[in-house]
């Protein structure tokens, strides 16, 4: 299966400032998925970020609060824009697999103060 | 809309005792479905998977899970279970679009205890 490097793994951040998650993996996959774990809960998806595309956002998520870019078939980011306490979560980037299996990354702890 | 039901958020057994953590998902068509551990400050992975075949699924360190069409199921069995697999667990459907599937839901999770 492939293999996901996200970065940064945590990180501490102002209100109102931004932060850009970085994730790249060892093969060109077509499709990457970011997901949001919020504290004691579940993983939501955010958005679908094909290559040379824009990205597909789910219902309450919003392209000028969590822009993405896709420039090729290894790598994505995420940034999380304007943020505020509420954004306070773990921010995960996946890739479809073969035989519909799905890798995550290790994930990004965001803590807004 | 498809949805994914963990009726346990926590569940604690001894270790060596048999566990099973259910899921109930709701879906028009022949699902995909999906077992994930998480361990404190880890990543997902993913333990077994189903999506055709036979409704009895072996995955890795030990767990099985069963399709059961008729009640909606896809609940995770362990017969003996370790100090290690203290986790939380994740129950998805995999929403499928022209034969293969492209996003996720996921359950609420349920948070594994193991006493010694």
């Amino acid at each position: 299966s492939a293999v996901i490097s996200q970065k940064p793994s945590r990180d501490i951040c102002q209100r109102g400032t931004s932060l850009t998650i970085q994730c790249q993996v060892d093969s060109q996959v077509t499709m990457m998925f970011w997901y949001r774990q919020q504290p004691g809960q579940s993983l939501t998806l955010i958005a679908t970020a094909n290559q040379g595309s824009e990205a597909t956002y789910e219902s309450g998520f919003v392209i000028d609060k969590f822009p993405i870019s896709r420039p090729n078939l290894t790598f994505s980011t995420l940034t999380v824009s304007n943020m505020s306490p509420e954004d306070s979560s773990i921010y995960l980037c996946s890739v479809q697999g073969l035989n519909y299996g799905y890798t995550f990354g290790s994930g990004t702890r965001l803590t807004v103060v | 809309a498809q949805s994914v039901t963990q009726p346990d958020i926590h569940i604690t057994v001894s270790e060596g005792a048999s566990l099973e953590l259910r899921c109930n998902y709701s879906y028009g068509a022949t699902p995909y479905l999906f077992w994930y551990v998480q361990s404190p400050g880890q990543g997902l992975q993913l333990l077994l998977k189903y999506f055709s075949g036979d409704t009895l699924v072996q995955g890795i360190k030990g767990f099985e899970a069963e399709f059961k069409r008729s009640q909606s199921s896809f609940n995770l069995r362990k017969p003996s279970v370790h100090w290690s697999d203290a986790a939380e667990y994740f129950c998805a459907v995999g929403q499928a679009y022209g034969g293969a599937t492209n996003k996720l839901i996921f359950g609420t999770g349920t948070l594994l205890a193991v006493q010694p």
